[in-house]
């Protein structure tokens, strides 16, 4: 199965609102990473966490290794907040892979 | 900051042919280089890992024979699409860190159309 589980796979938000996406790792994840991925393909890096909270502006990210999940929470979302993102896992079992969970596709509308 | 420049952006190759795509990491010593496909399903799939000074690592059902990579210090990793078809069509994207406590940074994909 999936290792990296990531819901939903799909959010339309109205501009202003706020909400979260989520990740749970059947792996015994060690650090984290979450990206936006814009429509040219570029991945941008939004978090870099090993287990614990960051924020930056309007987007704070999680990361729990012993209940094995990771939020990503977008505050009073922006018509340029729209994308995919992803969350990806590293894990001792894994080396130095990073193995990617399968993207929230965001809409945000006004 | 660290930035990773990869090039080119998108190619178009005939079936059969190859293509060699490069990534430069700029502002940091890139020590690993992970080579990804993103398929059009959006999946990514890890093709292989390379770490300066130790083998490069092909996962499952990708080898060196048909993806050859060449990291040959720590600015550079170049890797080749080898007699290329259909299914290989896609993104990929190379990413780069320092250390294994630091995070990757991706560059912005090369996408490969096979006609």
């Amino acid at each position: 199965g999936d290792k990296v589980k990531q819901s939903p796979s799909a959010l339309s938000l109205q501009e202003g609102t706020n909400s979260a996406l989520r990740c749970n790792f059947s792996i015994a994840a060690t650090t984290v990473q979450w990206f936006l991925q814009n429509p040219r393909g570029s991945l941008i890096n939004l978090f870099y966490l090993v287990p614990g909270t960051k924020e930056n502006g309007r987007l704070k990210s999680a990361f729990d290794s012993k209940e094995s999940y990771s939020t990503l929470h977008i505050r009073d979302a922006q018509l340029e907040d729209s994308g995919t993102y992803f969350c990806a896992a590293e894990a001792a079992s894994s080396g130095q892979k990073l193995v990617f969970g399968q993207g929230t596709i965001l809409k945000v509308y006004l | 900051g660290a930035l990773v420049y990869q090039y080119p952006r998108r190619t178009i190759c005939k079936s059969g042919t190859s293509m060699r795509m490069e990534c430069q990491a700029v502002g940091f010593q890139a020590t690993s280089v992970a080579w990804y496909r993103q398929s059009p399903q959006k999946t990514f799939e890890l093709i292989a890992l390379s770490t300066v000074n130790s083998a490069i690592k092909y996962e499952q059902n990708f080898t060196q024979e048909k993806f050859p990579i060449s990291h040959p210090n720590l600015s550079f990793s170049s890797m080749t699409v080898l007699n290329a078809y259909l299914e290989d069509r896609g993104l990929y994207l190379c990413g780069a860190r320092y250390t294994r406590n630091s995070d990757y940074t991706f560059g912005s994909g090369t996408r490969l159309l096979v006609i």
